[in-house]
């Protein structure tokens, strides 16, 4: 049972162009969300996250949107560099719970061109 | 501030032996999480200890294991291997209070041949 999924393994854009990474859960009582990019031969390092009780948080060049009743979030990030070519892994918990557990989905591969 | 440290990077093992795997967390943090990443898929949660006890595990067999020691280091012992274990193993750690902010080790490369 797949409670994250990221429907689009990869997808490749074109320097000082906007990505959109997307993502979608089924667990409604997933109240926590994050995003961590992946490059080869590293560990995944944390970029940005969202509470539920928020529909947008930004950070300089990423910005992450969740609507909730679409169970969907997006991570967007504008402009594009080739530095940000990397796999970007959506993730979701259930704060209440305290499961101590991340939810992560398959991982989407960008690729920035110059 | 030195990160998450995992070693050995690299291990290759022998189809029904053991491997071990080692984690230090970040100064400070008291919880350890390990993933599993197999060719292809996502990180798939493994376990959580914190404060020496095992907080939780995820849908993996009981030839899966470990434990946190004194110093909050762990370790991962997966015992009698199988050709499909072979994954890429992620460490991570984290303060209680900020439970989600996972940082990540560079991962032990676990191949079983």
């Amino acid at each position: 049972d797949q409670q994250v999924k990221q429907n689009s393994p990869s997808l490749s854009v074109q320097e000082g162009r906007i990505s959109i990474l997307n993502c979608d859960y089924t667990n409604s009582m997933f109240d926590y969300f994050l995003w961590y990019k992946k490059y080869p031969a590293e560990g995944p390092t944390f970029l940005i996250s969202i509470s539920s009780i928020k529909d947008k948080n930004e950070d300089g060049r990423f910005t992450v949107f969740l609507n909730k009743s679409a169970k969907h979030l997006s991570l967007h990030i504008v402009p594009s560099q080739p530095g940000d070519s990397a796999v970007y892994f959506c993730a979701a918990s259930h704060g209440s719970s305290n499961t101590g557990k991340l939810i992560f989905g398959q991982g989407t591969t960008l690729q920035v061109k110059p | 501030e030195a990160g998450v440290t995992q070693s050995p990077t690299h291990l290759i093992k022998t189809r029904g032996q053991q491997a071990t795997l080692r984690c230090s967390p970040i100064s400070g943090h008291t919880s350890v999480y390990w993933y599993q990443q197999a060719l292809g898929l996502g990180l798939q949660f493994l376990l959580w200890y914190d404060e020496g006890e095992e907080r939780n595990r995820g849908n993996f067999p009981p030839r899966f294991s470990g434990r946190q020691f004194p110093n909050y280091s762990s370790e991962l012992n997966v015992n009698a291997l199988e050709l499909e274990d072979s994954a890429l193993y992620l460490c991570a750690s984290s303060s209680l209070d900020r439970a989600y902010g996972y940082t990540f080790g560079s991962g032990t490369r676990l191949t079983v041949v």
